[in-house]
């Protein structure tokens, strides 16, 4: 089975904090996606990367970046926190992209930015 | 631009039929999925269908696929307490998934 790992389950940071959110999976999968998910949003699409030392914007890049400097690993990093920023995130991978292709996901960081 | 749209809250009795319903806006997406995400969890596909077909049945799933109004919809017949959970359609779009809002079902005895 495909494995998705996030490091927290949940976290707690102050506004202006620098704040790293790893994601890694264990399937050799090429695409990794962050999203944000809030409640009556949905989920919408901040990074994702379909090579290593490759990342492209999603639909909310701002206040975020991102690296992936190995295949199996993603980070999200928030350059400095804001309370606009709490949310729940979710990492996901696949291993085509594109349409025709399922992502699996981790199990989210409810991430609270006081 | 892109608009996945989806009703917040749904609410059936345990052993009724679910139908949970999506509307989307691009008419050129080849694959269109539901995913499902359990309390505290991640999300994980349920099941998907080509745009060339109507209709996609497994076990107690049925999608429904009109293309010319472009409303998808998932209906769970039997439903069950272990069916609630949040529901979320999603359409292929050039190289990523554009997600609804997501469909909140609880089952009540």
């Amino acid at each position: 089975d495909v494995k998705v790992t996030q490091s927290s389950r949940y976290l707690v940071k102050r506004t202006g904090e620098k704040v790293f959110l790893e994601c890694v999976q264990d399937m050799d999968h090429e695409n990794m996606f962050w999203y944000r998910q809030d409640p009556g949003l949905g989920l919408r699409l901040i990074y994702f990367s379909y090579d290593v030392k490759m990342k492209e914007k999603g639909d909310i890049p701002e206040g975020y970046s991102v690296s992936r400097e190995k295949k199996e690993r993603f980070s999200l990093i928030l350059e400095s926190a804001s309370t606009n920023q709490t949310s729940m995130y979710l990492c996901a991978s696949s291993l085509f992209g594109g349409r025709l292709d399922e992502q699996f996901f981790g199990p989210g960081t409810r991430l609270t930015v006081l | 631009g892109e608009d996945v749209e989806q009703s917040l809250f749904l609410s059936v009795r345990e052993g009724d039929s679910s139908v949970i319903n999506c509307t989307y806006t691009d008419s050129s997406s080849t694959y269109l999925y539901w995913y499902k995400q359990e309390p505290g969890a991640g999300l994980q596909l349920l099941t998907y269908i080509f745009s060339n077909m109507d209709m996609k049945q497994d076990q107690r799933l049925t999608v429904l696929l009109n293309k010319k109004d472009k409303h998808l919809s998932l209906r769970i017949a039997d439903t069950q307490t272990g069916d609630s959970a949040i529901y979320f359609c999603a359409e292929g779009y050039t190289d990523k998934l554009i997600f609804g809002t997501g469909t909140r079902l609880q089952v009540f005895p």
